[in-house]
């Protein structure tokens, strides 16, 4: 596609519930990153895939928190047991692999009620 | 690790006057690369300018530019002829090291008409 797409644009759910966000990347692009950004703060690295591998998921808070890419596209970014804490908007991005390369979606807030 | 610091929280300027944002960083790696992002409502994060630590000149991209003290750990943004689509909020980041981009926490630019 033209950019990184991501659904849902918004999404609301209970705590305790389970959530999935996705990640459609631009073509081509062989690394994608989460991250997270909570109101008020800059993003904040969650995990960085290399084609089908997690290549750093050193930011991921929790064992809550777990992403697949599984045929080095799309990816889903996988949330359990919500909490209210994790509310925040989710950002994925995709590059083609040199510094700065790096195109962001539009994210998706999630809001845990 | 590497730090990024944004001290100007929300800045104002007037219509085609030029305003600077403030960034100072920590790193303890030699080669890294620095960036300006936008963010406006949508919530994609927009490339304005990168700049290599290696690169003593400093960046610019048309009405953007960059004013890099590597010494200082400082890397300001200058905004000229400022224009009401300026408007938005202003990340410096750093990457260096890995893959990961560090934010700072950002500065809201309002532009008045």
């Amino acid at each position: 596609g033209a950019g990184v797409s991501q659904t849902p644009s918004n999404k609301v759910t209970e705590k305790g519930k389970y959530v999935e966000l996705r990640c459609d990347p631009i073509s081509g692009h062989t690394a994608l990153y989460w991250y997270r950004q909570s109101l008020g703060q800059g993003p904040e690295f969650l995990i960085y895939f290399q084609g089908t591998g997690a290549a750093d998921d050193s930011g991921l808070p929790n064992d809550r928190f777990f992403a697949v890419r599984p045929e080095g596209s799309v990816s889903t970014l996988k949330i359990q047991r919500t909490e209210r804490g994790d509310s925040a908007v989710y950002l994925c991005a995709s590059s083609p692999g040199h510094p700065g390369g790096y195109t962001f979606g539009s994210g998706t807030r999630l809001t845990v009620v | 690790a590497q730090t990024v610091t944004q001290s100007q929280p929300e800045m104002s300027v007037q219509e085609a006057e030029t305003v600077t944002l403030s960034c100072t960083y920590d790193t303890s790696e030699s080669d890294y690369y620095l960036f300006w992002y936008k963010q406006p409502p949508s919530r994609q994060m927009i490339l304005v300018i990168r700049q290599e630590a290696y690169k003593q000149q400093n960046a610019t991209e048309n009405r953007f530019s960059v004013n890099f003290q590597k010494a200082a750990k400082s890397f300001s943004l200058k905004i000229s002829d400022s224009q009401l689509g300026d408007a938005a909020m202003y990340f410096c980041a750093s990457q260096g090291g890995s893959e990961k981009l560090v934010f700072g926490k950002g500065t809201k630019l309002t532009v008045n008409p």
